[in-house]
């Protein structure tokens, strides 16, 4: 069964302070990695989507990264309405689902 | 503007009612899909649908019911077998190339009173 383990589960950080976010996983035959931005009471919102273990994608303070075992996403000096939830999710093409982690909880104070 | 919409943003509901969500999309997808989500706990699917017409259970289908009679439109119905419906309910709809991205619409948030 394909499994998505993220953590910490909540994280607090300065302003400036820079961070990264964990997401591994465990799947037979990864075809799609996402994360997704996801604030309070709204759906989540789509960030990058990685295909192969060496690839990185940026945006704006945001760079995901992906190995053959994880996924990473930096946060390069957050602001504070960089706080929400991340979403870490892995597309195997069984079933045409996506398999998602628990999320991981951004807090950034000014 | 392109994008997917989903009515009621709030839905209360009583016991042993079956309710109906909406889910439209223009963004000429063929794929979509339902989850739930609960706190403390991933986005999981409860059904999903790759063409008009046709659609295939996820992996807590229990209790829900869909239809797909026309490709921008894949409404939900929660019915009174389902045990525990209180939740907020995503639509997403995709192309059916190989991973394409799932986009989301705003959720409905159902409380059984």
């Amino acid at each position: 069964e394909d499994q998505v383990t993220q953590s910490p589960e909540a994280l607090r950080l300065q302003e400036g302070e820079s961070s990264s976010l964990n997401c591994s996983y465990t799947v037979s035959g990864l075809r799609g990695l996402f994360w997704y931005r996801q604030d309070p009471g709204k759906g989540p919102e789509f960030l990058f989507t990685l295909y192969s273990a060496g690839e990185e994608k940026e945006k704006e303070r945001l760079k995901a990264t992906l190995t053959k075992k994880e996924s990473f996403l930096h946060i390069t000096a957050p602001k504070p309405e960089d706080s929400a939830t991340y979403l870490c999710a892995v597309f195997t093409g069984a079933n045409s689902k996506l398999t998602f982690g628990k999320g991981i909880t951004l807090s950034v104070r000014p | 503007d392109g994008g997917i919409t989903q009515s009621p943003k709030y839905l209360f509901r009583k016991e042993g009612q079956n309710v109906t969500l909406s889910c439209e999309q223009n963004l000429n997808h063929d794929a979509m899909y339902w989850y739930r989500q609960d706190p403390g706990q991933g986005l999981r699917l409860i059904y999903y649908s790759q063409i008009v017409n046709d659609f295939q259970k996820g992996d807590i289908a229990e209790g829900y019911s869909v239809s797909r009679e026309k490709k921008e439109s894949f409404p939900l119905t929660v019915t009174s077998a389902q045990k525990n419906p209180t939740a907020f309910y995503l639509c997403a709809s995709s192309g059916t190339g190989a991973a394409d991205t799932q986009y989301f619409g705003p959720g409905t948030r159902l409380t059984v009173l």
